[in-house]
């Protein structure tokens, strides 16, 4: 089954410890991305990358790492959470670079930095 | 700074009544996405618009596109419960690396 899955779904954790947040497709889409949200803003991208080894900032990068070591995994690291990274995060991925095709959204992982 | 604006950003209907969602956005783009989500969900693809005067329709749902007006609407038909979520449209203004999305409409259909 074409899936994209992020684990772990739920986190509660607490300021300064560094977590990740994996991403992982099966669909060998090139291009994959974070997003985080929060009510009354709908989705904002963190980091995307349109292949291996490439990666760029989305509008709301401060605080997260992203690293593209293979196609199929994009985790998402946060080197020192603080409690306004408290959010939905949802990794999403595609083919042809995201531009003819949709995005595929993972099932979320809600965090909580206490 | 693409702007994407959704309105209204309420919507509580009844069932077997019309009406149309707006998407404005703010920048020139010809790549439109419409998604679902449902409380608790991930967002679902509902349809990829990707040239002015295009119009998708997949049940209940119409979508279009206007470029000239940088505008999109999603239009529902004889509304049914089951179309209750949230609905956000997004702009993709860089041929597929960036998309921007608005703040979401949460449609609720009563009986």
């Amino acid at each position: 089954e074409a899936q994209v899955t992020q684990n772990p779904r739920y986190l509660i954790t607490v300021t300064g410890k560094k977590l990740t947040v994996t991403c992982s497709q099966n669909m060998n889409h090139e291009y994959m991305s974070w997003y985080r949200q929060d009510p009354g803003l709908g989705l904002r991208q963190i980091y995307y990358s349109m292949n291996v080894e490439v990666t760029d900032k989305g509008d709301v990068p401060e605080g997260y790492k992203v690293s593209r070591k293979e196609k199929r995994n994009f985790p998402l690291i946060l080197e020192s959470p603080s409690p306004n990274q408290t959010s939905l995060y949802f990794c999403a991925s595609s083919s042809l670079a995201g531009g003819a095709d949709t995005q595929y959204f993972g099932p979320g992982t809600r965090l909580t930095v206490l | 700074e693409l702007k994407v604006e959704q309105n209204p950003l309420f919507l509580s209907m009844q069932e077997e009544k019309n009406y149309t969602i707006y998407c404005n956005y703010s920048t020139t783009s010809d790549r439109l996405y419409w998604y679902r989500q449902d409380p608790g969900k991930s967002l679902e693809s509902l349809f990829v618009l990707l040239s002015n005067g295009a119009v998708k329709q997949e049940g209940r749902l119409m979508a279009s596109l206007d470029t000239k007006a940088r505008l999109s609407t999603l239009h529902i038909t004889a509304a049914v419960h089951d179309l209750s979520a949230t609905y956000f449209c997004a702009v993709d203004m860089t041929s597929g690396s960036r998309l921007t999305f608005g703040e979401g409409t949460q449609l609720t259909v009563n009986p």
